[in-house]
C-alpha cells in the first residue's frame, strides 16, 4: 500500500543553522509534492510544491528537493530562527488524482534562541 | 478575500446527536476537500468534490455525508456521532491552471468533541 514517512517526529535545533526534513514515499509516483506549515491550533499554510521533473526548489530561506530515484524529498530551512518553530507536513499528489493529497504525519521543528 | 472559512470553531456533541460543520470559500476554487486530524497523525480526506453537484469519498468517509449545491459551500454532515469522531476538522479548496493541479487553502478548522 502507498505509504509516506516523515522520519522524525520531532526535530531540535539552534538558532540560525539548517533545519533539514526528510520525507520518504513508496508505493508511489507523485506527480508532484508539497510541504505546509502548521501552528498550533490552526490550519495548514502552504509553502512549496515542486513537481516530479523538477529537482529542486527555493523561496527565501526555504529550499526542497524531490529525487523520484530515492522516492524522497528533503525540505530545508537555512538561518532558522524561533519564528520557524512549527510542524512541518509533506504531502504527495498522484494515483491518476493528482487534486487529491495524501499527507504525512509531520515533523514538529523547534529552533531554540 | 476571507479565503477558506469554517464554522462552528468548537462544537461538544453527545453520542448519537447530528451536526453540520459548515465551509465556505470566496476564491472560486472547484475543488474542496474535507479532512480530519487526529492527535499525532496526519491529515485524512474524509470526502472531496471537483465541481458543484460532483461529490466522492475519501479514506475516511464513514459516518460522515456531505453535499455541493455551489461553488462556495461544501459542508460536511455528521449522523449519529459517535467518540471515534473527536477530532479537528479541516476544509480546503484549491484550484487547477494552465500549469496543473495547485496548492490547498486550508479553513482555520473546527475542533469537535462527542461525549
Amino acid at each position: 500500500s502507498q505509504k509516506i514517512e516523515q522520519n522524525s517526529e520531532a526535530l531540535n535545533i539552534q538558532e540560525g543553522k539548517t533545519a533539514t526534513l526528510t520525507c520518504n514515499y513508496t508505493n508511489y509516483s507523485p506527480a508532484y509534492l508539497q510541504w505546509y506549515r502548521q501552528d498550533p491550533g490552526r490550519g495548514p499554510v502552504f509553502l512549496l510544491l515542486i513537481r516530479e521533473n523538477e529537482k529542486e526548489k527555493r523561496k527565501e530561506r526555504l529550499k526542497v528537493t524531490f529525487d523520484t530515484t530515492l522516492k524522497q524529498s528533503l525540505f530545508h530551512i537555512t538561518a532558522s530562527q524561533p519564528a520557524d518553530s512549527a510542524t512541518y507536513l509533506c504531502a504527495l499528489a498522484g494515483g491518476g488524482s493528482n487534486y487529491k493529497l495524501t499527507f504525512g504525519k509531520g515533523t514538529l521543528l523547534t529552533v531554540n534562541p | 478575500n476571507a479565503g477558506v472559512t469554517q464554522t462552528p470553531k468548537f462544537r461538544i456533541l453527545k453520542i448519537g446527536q447530528s451536526m453540520t460543520l459548515q465551509c465556505t470559500q470566496d476564491m472560486n476554487h472547484n475543488y474542496m476537500y474535507w479532512y480530519r486530524q487526529d492527535p499525532g497523525m496526519g491529515l485524512k480526506l474524509i470526502y472531496y468534490s471537483v465541481g458543484a453537484g460532483i461529490t466522492d469519498k475519501g479514506e475516511v468517509p464513514n459516518g460522515y455525508n456531505v453535499s455541493r449545491s455551489t461553488t462556495e459551500d461544501f459542508p460536511l454532515r455528521l449522523e449519529l456521532a459517535a467518540p471515534s469522531q473527536t477530532s479537528v476538522y479541516f476544509c480546503a479548496s484549491s484550484s487547477r491552471t494552465s500549469g496543473g493541479y495547485n496548492e490547498q487553502f486550508f479553513g482555520p478548522g473546527t475542533r469537535l468533541t462527542v461525549l
